[in-house]
């Protein structure tokens, strides 16, 4: 079976950096993914790692660490827009598997 | 545009009706697939499709069921056995290129039981 564990939530100030942790244990592996979704809306895709180590694009990073079974995305410079849920996702047998998401909501 | 379309936004059920969701994509994309979302709750893998002609149960099967005729279309049908069936529902597709394969989502559709 698949588990996916992430926090529930997290709260941060405008323009500070938050790091939502992933860790996962699953039958096989072919990448991990990190969405956002705002309330009511789609997910829609930030990042994607299959190798270990540090993918930088823009504001957000992702780093993945196959043996720990561990991910996390980084947020820098925060914006209230930044407000939504981010989800970790595992792909595997051309399957993805979700966490629940972590709502992270960014304070003025 | 390129993209995924689901149709309708918001889909009103009574006891005992199959509805039917739609799900189109112009990417050329080979594999489809279809998820449920709860409240407080990560997306669930209904069914997915790699190719036409061929679809696989997901983690939550019961109660629905889809056909892939098209390589561009994926509908998916509430049937009456499914006993709880209000969830938003995303459709998505993906194709794989150089090892690397992304999952690409509609805006969704939200079913509600009368």
């Amino acid at each position: 079976g698949q588990n996916i564990d992430q926090p529930t939530e997290m709260t941060a100030t405008e323009g500070a950096i938050v790091q939502i942790n992933c860790t996962y244990q699953t039958s096989g592996f072919n990448g991990l993914f990190w969405y956002q979704q705002h309330a009511g809306e789609a997910p829609t895709f930030l990042s994607y790692n299959v190798l270990d180590g540090l993918e930088e694009k823009g504001r957000f990073s992702s780093f993945l660490s196959r043996s720990k079974g561990y991910s996390y995305l980084l947020l820098k410079e925060l914006q209230m827009k930044d407000s939504a849920s981010y989800l970790c996702a595992v792909r595997s047998d051309y399957k993805l598997s979700f966490g629940a998401g972590t709502t992270v909501t960014v304070r003025a | 545009d390129g993209g995924i379309t689901q149709s309708p936004k918001y889909l009103f059920r009574k006891e005992g009706q199959n509805v039917t969701l739609s799900c189109e994509q112009n990417l050329n994309h080979d594999a489809m697939y279809w998820y449920r979302q709860d409240p407080g709750q990560g997306l669930r893998l209904i069914y997915y499709s790699q190719i036409v002609n061929d679809f696989q149960k997901g983690d939550i099967a019961e109660g629905y069921s889809v056909s892939r005729e098209k390589k561009e279309s994926f509908p998916l049908t509430v049937t009456s056995a499914q006993k709880n069936p209000t969830a938003f529902y995303l459709c998505a597709s993906s194709m794989e290129r150089g090892g690397r394969e992304t999952q690409y989502f509609g805006p969704g559709t939200r079913l509600l039981v009368l």
